[in-house]
């Protein structure tokens, strides 16, 4: 167990809907990075958070948004969705990217597996 | 944009023998992780190999890096069922954890 909590595990929606997803990251992490996994994409950064700020923006699509909560828990905002975008998301935590103790590991939720029908 | 490329895609050996995995990334990096990844789970880390370091041991496994070749390779010796899994090399260009960058992977099936 990771530490980090990622609801819902399975969603199935259809073309042109909005979900949420949504992160806890562990305890005391103030990174939350999400992913998307897909079979022809790999896996593909999307965007990071540190302590509520966003930090670093990847592959991410303008449908798609996230944030940072105060209580460090963050969420992705999936809109108008395609077929493509069905994929695993995964959210990630680490502890402090800037400070001393940074060793660059990446905590992982166990995912949440979005199919658009 | 993927930065690392493992090699092979795929790969098969019995219960007993030696994995070995390759990565090859494109620019200079701060350091290289090796994830794995269980079927539809979550990826855990591994190891973590800086770019200061040739060799690093943990464990059943063992990580080169090459960084005038930009390639490491992750060993797994006397493999077990339970090995069986995804590896991805993560390469880390900034020193910062936004900037990790994972490769395709490796499927690896141990057969008992």
């Amino acid at each position: 167990d990771s530490g980090v909590t990622q609801t819902p595990k399975h969603l199935i929606t259809a073309t042109g809907q909005r979900v949420t997803l949504r992160c806890s990251p562990r305890s005391g992490d103030l990174s939350v990075y999400w992913y998307q996994q897909s079979l022809d994409q790999g896996l593909q950064f999307l965007i990071q958070y540190y302590n509520g700020e966003e930090r670093a923006k990847g592959n991410i699509l303008e449908r798609f948004s996230a944030q940072q909560f105060p209580d460090l828990h963050s969420e992705l905002n999936l809109s108008s969705l395609e077929l493509g975008d069905s994929a695993l998301y995964f959210c990630a935590s680490s502890v402090d990217s800037w400070g001393e103790d940074y060793t660059g590991e990446l905590f992982f939720g166990e995912g949440s597996r979005l199919t658009v029908l | 944009s993927q930065q690392g490329e493992e090699d092979p895609q795929a790969l098969s050996i019995q219960e007993g023998e030696n994995a070995t995995m390759n990565c090859s990334y494109k620019t200079s990096i701060n350091n290289l992780q090796w994830y794995r990844q269980n079927s539809g789970r979550g990826l855990v880390h591994l190891i973590l190999i800086r770019s200061n370091e040739r060799e690093k041991h943990s464990g059943r496994l063992r990580v080169t890096l090459d960084t005038s070749k930009k390639s490491s390779s992750l060993l797994i010796t006397a493999s077990r069922a339970a090995d069986t899994a995804s590896y991805f090399c993560a390469t880390d260009a900034s020193g910062g954890a936004q900037k990790l960058v994972f490769g395709q992977g490796t499927r690896l099936t141990i057969n008992p």
